[in-house]
């Protein structure tokens, strides 16, 4: 089946100590997201890549970089991670316009990773 | 400002009574608007999606929701709540250029 994998699930991290987070996609979507979300709060969208022209949300920190190398995979660095950074990170995947029956707008989610800050 | 409201941050039912989630919108132009559910530890999963035309639209798991544009609504209903329903439901707006815009989310827990 088509998805949305995120690596690893679960990350621990020191306090300082650079992070990356994965995602990869099998749906050949040309957009992909990187949403931070805190305990019973929602998800808050940090950047987006269409294709390859990257778009920062403007309260981003500076401490959360994203690398798209090819189609299917993003990344997620956090340079030096605090104990505010401790989040479930989601990646998300959307196609515009319509192709072969893929619709326009609605995300596609993978699982998350749980990022703890020691 | 576009916004989402979800006025009610848990709700309570029992299994196999009828729910309605709240969801009300800030939008200029005609909304595309959806509903998302995230089951504990896991991210979100679309339920269903409204873009244009009938006004009811249907979804998986049995859900429905009515867009109401003289309410700024989009709520979200099932006739029968199983125990596998709980979860946190997340309805979205997007506001186009890659900006979708999500509610606090209302937390559902079921009883036996």
């Amino acid at each position: 089946d088509a998805m949305v994998i995120q690596n690893p699930r679960y990350q621990v991290t020191q306090f300082g100590k650079p992070v990356t987070l994965s995602c990869s996609q099998t749906l050949n979507h040309n957009v992909m997201y990187w949403y931070q979300q805190k305990s019973s709060q929602a998800p808050k969208l940090l950047f987006h890549y269409y294709d390859k022209d990257f778009n920062n949300e403007a309260d981003t920190p500076d401490n959360f970089q994203s690398r798209r190398p090819n189609t299917s995979f993003c990344f997620l660095d956090i340079r030096s991670p605090g104990l505010g950074d401790a989040a479930m990170y989601l990646c998300a995947t959307s196609a515009l316009g319509t192709s072969g029956g893929l619709s326009s707008y609605e995300q596609y989610f993978g699982p998350g990773t749980r990022l703890t800050v020691t | 400002a576009q916004s989402v409201t979800q006025p009610d941050i848990h709700i309570t039912v029992s299994e196999g009574a009828s729910l309605e989630l709240r969801c009300n919108y800030s939008y200029g132009a005609t909304p595309y608007l959806f509903w998302y559910v995230q089951s504990p530890g896991q991210g979100l999963q679309l339920l269903l999606k409204y873009f244009s035309g009938d006004t009811l639209v249907q979804g998986i798991k049995g859900f429905e929701a009515e867009f109401k544009r003289s309410q700024s609504s989009f709520n979200l209903r099932k006739p029968s709540v199983h125990w596998s329903d709980a979860a946190e439901y997340f309805c979205a707006v997007d506001t186009g250029g890659f900006k979708t815009i999500f509610g606090a989310g209302t937390r559902l827990f079921v009883k036996a």
